[in-house]
């Protein structure tokens, strides 16, 4: 079955700290895709990454940063010299094979970014 | 502009009604998800179709209907069945497979429906 795990309920950094969210994984299956996702206080979820499970590589994207680990079943999000609009809630979510299936997410991390 | 959207933004409902929510795309999607959000949780699916006239259900379909009768709609019904309908309801739309690989799903801006 599938199943995420994001264990930092609340996280608050002050401005320009970095900060790192964590996302642990189990699936059974040997092709899957793994998703970032932003719900800012608007409500509307904000696709952020997607990674396959072929892609170990890591990614960067501006202040944003992805390490993606197999061998400990890990997809985890770094923001670096966080600023207060990335006070939001962030949620990694799962999906097994290609095509629609439907996306397993993780309960959510709220991060608060304070000035 | 392409998008999801979602109406009414808020929702309230007496005991013992049905509701139904709204949920239109004009990106040519193929699939589509209804997904319900509770405080402090993640997001759980209650039906999802991949295409016209088919649609499955997902974790928590009991007290929920829907239909897929167009491409672009995906209303979802929330019948007095359901014993606890306060929630924050999130549809989703995805191109589906293209060439093998995964798409992304697009939210719309949710629904927040309240018993009254």
């Amino acid at each position: 079955a599938q199943k995420v795990t994001q264990a930092q309920t609340e996280i608050s950094v002050v401005e320009k700290e970095d900060v790192t969210l964590d996302c642990v994984y189990e699936t059974r299956d040997t092709t899957y895709y793994l998703f970032w996702y932003k719900q800012p206080p608007s409500g509307e979820l904000v696709f952020l990454i997607r990674r396959n499970s072929f892609d170990e590589q890591n990614e960067i994207s501006g202040r944003y940063s992805w390490n993606f680990q197999k061998s400990t079943s890990s997809f985890n999000f770094t923001i670096t010299a966080s600023q207060v609009v990335d006070s939001a809630v962030y949620f990694c979510a799962l999906s097994e094979g290609p095509g629609n299936t439907p996306l397993v997410f993780g309960k959510g991390t709220r991060l608060s970014v304070i000035a | 502009d392409g998008g999801i959207t979602q109406s009414p933004k808020y929702l309230f409902r007496k005991e013992g009604q049905n509701v139904t929510l709204s949920c239109e795309q004009n990106l040519n999607h193929d699939a589509m998800y209804w997904y319900r959000q509770d405080p402090g949780q993640g997001l759980r699916l209650i039906y999802y179709s991949q295409i016209v006239n088919d649609f499955q259900k997902g974790d928590i379909a009991e007290g929920y209907s829907v239909s897929r009768e167009k491409k672009e709609s995906f209303p979802l019904t929330v019948t007095s069945a359901q014993k606890n309908p306060t929630a924050f309801y999130l549809c989703a739309s995805t191109r589906g497979a293209v060439g093998g690989r995964y798409n992304e799903q697009f939210f719309g801006p949710g629904t927040r429906l309240t018993v009254l």
